[in-house]
């Protein structure tokens, strides 16, 4: 079964650091591009991160400098180490496998199609 | 980062309405557009990809169109499982949300 679980979330106080990982199951992380998305409470989805499956990344402009994307192949996990935590980086932080379209002789990846359940990270003093 | 707006913010309907969402990109995103469908305590749900094509397995009274910078998203007939929040994201230049729709029962 195809399967994504995230752990690592909880109460950081402002300018903490804090790890989430997502361990995969069902597939192989490195051979897909794999990424980060977050909701705060009461807003909606926003794009964290992504690492390619040649090991390039993206970084939302809110979070860059600050968040790094990573990948242990021989865990088939992935992490997103978290530095110098606000208030706004408050949210549920979900793991995604993104699928992807052909594009002539391209791939477009054009959406998340494997979501984990989400674990929860409060930036508060 | 390339800026998606959704109008409206929230919708009121009745079950059989026509309902239509709305998405503009603040830059050309040309035909990579994709629709979600996001219910509480669930992941969300691909409708729509390439702005125009159905997701498998989506009902065809989902639709979209557009290209560059404007997008549609219609219900043909909304459904009592179709009140949910929508939301439209770009995969032209990296990926960005819009904001969400909340279509809700009048």
């Amino acid at each position: 079964e195809v399967q994504l679980v995230e752990s690592g979330g909880g109460l950081i106080q402002p300018g903490g650091s804090l790890r989430l990982s997502c361990a995969a199951s069902g597939f192989t992380v490195s051979s897909n591009y794999m990424g980060w998305v977050r909701q705060a409470p009461g807003k909606g989805l926003e794009w964290v991160s992504v690492i390619y499956r040649g090991g390039g990344s993206y970084y939302a402009d809110s979070v860059k400098g600050r968040f790094t994307v990573s990948r242990d192949n021989s865990k088939n996990t992935l992490y997103l180490e978290m530095d110098t935590l606000r208030a706004e980086d408050t949210a549920v932080y979900f793991c995604a496998r993104m699928g992807s379209h052909r594009d002539g002789w391209d791939y477009r990846y054009y959406a998340v199609d494997v979501w984990g359940q989400g674990t929860t990270v409060t930036v508060s003093s | 980062d390339i800026q998606m707006t959704q109008s409206p913010s929230t919708l009121s309907a009745s079950v059989g309405d026509r309902v239509t969402i709305t998405c503009r990109a603040s830059q050309s995103v040309s035909r990579w557009l994709t629709w979600y469908q996001h219910k509480p305590g669930k992941a969300p749900k691909v409708l729509i990809y390439e702005a125009t094509t159905l997701e498998s397995g989506v009902p065809s009274r989902f639709s979209g169109s557009g290209s560059g910078t404007e997008f549609t998203l219609t219900i043909s007939s909304l459904q009592p499982d179709d009140f949910a929040t929508y939301y439209c994201q770009q995969y032209n230049n990296y990926w960005t949300f819009g904001q969400g729709t909340k279509v809700e029962i009048k």
